[in-house]
């Protein structure tokens, strides 16, 4: 079954650094994700792309952060400055057009 | 505005036991629901959804979930449950293909021997 691919699966940075995590959407797919889980919180939605633009972002998506489809392929979200607050699971998802959405297995990110 | 609560963030069954995750939700159209599970260290993975049609759908692994309206309610239940069950299970809703989604809390599920 195709499947949603993130790197890296676990990334430590220092507060104040810029980092970026990268997603492989499912290759058919139209709409991407990012979503973040805060330790031992829910799952937050922070960013929907379509047609190579931002189609929705909730509150948390701030200046300080952007999504990129640099090619065909890759879906990136860059923390421009991060903060300890920025720890989190960060989760990619992909889906076609039904409702249906792919989730990757998630980047685990340490802001230190 | 939508939202989500699973009343229990943690439940605990015994193995063979049946399984009941409650969802209720709030969403001024009718909505799109959804089961993700999410096993330890891994991503979140769909067992269930509703769109239209049967209210009642089946999932992988032996779960089901029933859409009430009536209720705005959308529980998560397997007759039996096994040891591999023990995960947490998020609930979601969204509005339409391609729109986020708005997650509740969790349930962590806890199976006993």
């Amino acid at each position: 079954e195709p499947e949603v691919t993130q790197t890296p699966s676990h990334q430590v940075t220092q507060m104040g650094q810029e980092v970026i995590l990268r997603c492989v959407p499912i290759s058919n797919h139209l709409y991407f994700y990012w979503y973040r889980q805060i330790l031992g919180q829910k799952v937050e939605f922070l960013v929907s792309f379509y047609n190579n633009e931002i189609s929705e972002k909730s509150e948390i998506f701030d200046d300080q952060f952007s999504v990129e489809r640099p090619d065909g392929s890759n879906f990136t979200l860059k923390i421009r400055s991060t903060k300890l607050e920025d720890s989190a699971m960060y989760f990619c998802a992909s889906s076609d057009l039904g409702p249906k959405a792919f989730f990757g297995q998630g980047t685990r990110l340490t802001v230190v | 505005a939508q939202s989500v609560t699973q009343l229990g963030s943690h439940v605990s069954v015994s193995e063979g036991a049946l399984v009941l995750l409650r969802c209720n939700y709030s969403s001024s159209v009718p909505p799109y629901l959804f089961w993700y599970v999410q096993y330890p260290n891994q991503g979140l993975q769909l067992l269930l959804k509703y769109t239209t049609g049967a209210t009642l759908v089946k999932g992988i692994n032996g779960f089901e979930a029933e859409f009430k309206k009536s209720e705005t309610s959308f529980h998560l239940t397997k007759p039996s449950a096994h040891m591999s069950d023990a995960a947490e299970y998020f609930c979601a809703v969204s509005h339409n293909a391609g729109n986020m989604l708005t997650f509740g809390g969790g349930t962590r599920l806890m199976v006993k021997p």
